[in-house]
């Protein structure tokens, strides 16, 4: 069965600290993941996804098939970061996305 | 470029009635999904319409309905409606090769009392 599975519902991290949302996934073949990000009184966003590599806002994700686990992380966090984070998981190029249960990331001056 | 519209943003229902959600896609955009987001969870994937045609769905009833019209919006239809489908809807909009880069609309509250 396909699952997203984000263990922690709150996450508080000191300005400054380095930051680790964690996900894993459930699949049996090569998903695609993503994060997507959700500001107070914004919509639901993509924040970055595993097969472009890149770093948006700080924030890096590496994909770790072994681990079935798509953490992501930041070094440094900022208190702009407070937000809800979802890790999603989409099985092929046109299919639906899976969430998380998502992780409420509360950054503390 | 308004990006994903939907309307109304906020709706109160009593129980049994029937709904009509509304959405239109960012401006290119040929797929629409939507998204029932219970509280507390992340969003649940309801279906997705693709040429008009329904191509996916969720673990939802028939009463879950929709439809896609030729200028890509789509409509979610709710029937017999019940407590349990107090929640935020959200249509997303992408291309139909990457479906799952998608961006969101603001979402529609759906409250049954």
């Amino acid at each position: 069965a396909q699952r997203v599975t984000q263990p922690e519902k709150l996450l508080s991290v000191f300005k400054g600290a380095p930051v680790e949302l964690k996900c894993n996934y459930s699949y049996s073949g090569s998903p695609e993941l993503f994060w997507y990000v959700q500001y107070s009184r914004q919509r639901l966003q993509l924040l970055l996804r595993h097969i472009s590599r890149e770093s948006i806002k700080g924030f890096t994700a590496d994909l770790n098939k072994g681990e079935t686990s798509f953490h992501l992380k930041k070094p440094f966090a900022q208190e702009e970061d407070s937000a809800m984070y979802y890790c999603a998981l989409g099985a092929n190029r046109d299919d639906k996305i899976i969430f998380g249960k998502g992780t409420r990331l509360h950054i503390l001056p | 470029d308004a990006g994903v519209t939907q309307s109304p943003t906020h709706l109160i229902k009593t129980r049994g009635q029937q709904v009509t959600l509304r959405c239109s896609p960012k401006s290119g955009h040929d797929t629409v999904s939507w998204y029932q987001q219970a509280l507390g969870q992340g969003p649940q994937f309801i279906f997705q319409y693709y040429e008009e045609e329904e191509r996916q769905r969720g673990n939802f009833p028939d009463r879950f309905s929709g439809h896609q019209f030729p200028n890509y919006s789509s409509e979610l239809n709710v029937n017999a409606l019940l407590l349990g489908d107090s929640a935020l809807y959200l249509c997303a909009s992408s291309f139909q090769t990457g479906a799952a880069v998608a961006f969101f609309g603001q979402g529609t509250r759906l409250t049954v009392v």
